[in-house]
């Protein structure tokens, strides 16, 4: 069974569209996350989402928008597309309030054209 | 605010070869933990070990294992006896308590093995 399941794996798209990625989390927690890894690797924080309190990076422009239906799933919209947002986006999911690991989805490697 | 440091970028070593990685934090919380995470050539994120601020054992599972040390707030990884398929980047981080609180990653190690 896949903990963190994140769609899709690839996306390919062209400058300017508006995309979204789906991530849904089956382990019960009530905390979820979007990372950003960059062509050097680096893993940066966008977006925390728990019961309701959403921390925004201050660095995500505001075409980036969190959207949570329920506690298991937290999608990302991504409004006007930009050369810089080709990057692999992460998302993961813990429970608040505990020191256990995050875990972490496959990835979406978004490439824009 | 947090950060981590890892200062080495990339590293090779020859398969069989033992390999340390290095982790540096910095934090102003007295509770804390601390992660080391693996990034295969696949792309996935592994959890490997987590550390709470407050218990400063070393740790070994099988040919890794952990130093921490807050003395010079370090949490080095030791990969003994290397093999190719430790072949990976690998990120330390760290993480404050409370709630919907983010991992703070270094910037990783690409460690490579050759046969």
């Amino acid at each position: 069974d896949t903990a963190v399941s994140q769609t899709p794996k690839y996306l390919v798209t062209q400058m300017g569209n508006d995309k979204s990625i789906k991530c849904e989390q089956n382990l019960g927690h009530d905390t979820m996350y979007w990372y950003k890894q960059d062509s050097k690797k680096f893993l940066k924080i966008m977006f925390s989402y728990n019961n309701k309190e959403l921390i925004i990076n201050e660095t995500v422009p505001n075409r980036f928008s969190p959207k949570s239906p329920d506690k298991a799933h937290l999608n990302l919209h991504i409004n006007s597309l930009e050369l810089g947002d080709s990057a692999v986006y992460f998302c993961a999911s813990s429970q608040a309030h505990s020191n256990q690991p995050q875990h972490f989805g496959d990835g979406t490697r978004l490439s824009i054209l | 605010a947090q950060k981590v440091t890892q200062a080495q970028t990339e590293i090779s070593v020859v398969e069989k070869e033992d390999v340390t990685l290095d982790c540096v934090y910095e934090t102003r919380d007295t509770t804390y933990y601390l992660f080391w995470y693996k990034q295969p050539p696949s792309g996935e994120l592994v959890f490997l070990i987590r550390r709470n601020s407050f218990d400063e054992q070393n740790e070994i599972s099988g040919r890794y294992s952990w130093n921490f040390q807050k003395s010079t707030s370090s949490f080095n990884f030791t990969i003994t006896a290397s093999q190719v398929v430790d072949s990976a980047v690998y990120f330390c981080a760290l993480r404050i308590p409370g709630s919907a609180r983010q991992l703070t990653f270094g910037s990783g190690t690409q460690l490579t093995v050759l046969p």
